[in-house]
């Protein structure tokens, strides 16, 4: 299956800061790429699907201004977190589209808010 | 999407075998069936997919009945590294994005 890797596995920031994630595609191009976001206890939600070189599209509720999403190649895309708050402290997955029905994911980033 | 309805969670016990159902009674002629597991702290990862009958592989099988508004995931002598949430989703092989239900936590016990 297809290799994605995440960097970093966790970060813990302060208050107000901004935090970058970066999901990388190792062994194929993703022209596609769907971030999600998981609570504890909780399912996946589907944040934001980008695509390489053209804005991302977000899901209802996500605010697009927060979630800032670059998706410049084929094999990279970024999620960056700013001003973040202790209610987004959460656990953040990218998926690089595959266009068929097996996705793969990466291993998650773990944020934490203080 | 079609929707997914599956148990909030199940126990089990080591060896034996454990079955999980998921209904999806609006599911499209093109959808096909697809299972991911994940352990805390991980992404989801990929156990099987079928469209119809039955599929196996080597971690699990997928039993889907004629009418395909439902679908059961079995996995044969599980051990405490199986437990894991387990999804179903549905969707055709276009499908622009995977939207995840609530999921099946499965417990196994010694």
């Amino acid at each position: 299956g297809a290799v994605v890797s995440q960097h970093p596995s966790w970060v813990i920031c302060k208050s107000g800061t901004s935090v970058k994630i970066e999901c990388r595609s190792l062994d194929f191009q993703a022209t596609t790429m769907f971030w999600y976001r998981q609570f504890p206890k909780q399912s996946l939600m589907l944040m934001a699907t980008s695509n390489e070189g053209s804005k991302a599209t977000y899901e209802q509720g996500v605010e697009k201004d927060k979630f800032l999403i670059n998706h410049a190649s084929l094999t990279l895309s970024t999620l960056t977190v700013t001003s973040a708050h202790p209610e987004d402290s959460s656990f953040y997955i990218c998926s690089p589209g595959t266009g068929h029905n097996e996705q793969f994911f990466g291993p998650g980033t773990r944020l934490t808010v203080l | 999407l079609a929707k997914t309805t599956q148990p909030i969670s199940m126990d089990s016990y080591e060896g034996q075998e454990v079955n999980i159902t998921c209904s999806h009674n609006n599911i499209a002629t093109n959808d096909y069936i697809t299972w991911y597991q994940q352990f805390p702290s991980q992404g989801p990862r990929f156990i099987i997919q079928g469209y119809k009958t039955k599929v196996t592989n080597e971690v699990a099988s997928l039993f889907i009945p004629a009418d395909r508004k439902s679908s059961t995931l079995s996995l044969p002598r599980v051990s405490l590294s199986d437990t894991a949430v387990y999804y179903c989703l549905v969707g055709d092989s276009s499908a622009s994005k995977i939207i995840f239900g609530s999921g099946t936590r499965l417990s196994i016990r010694p």
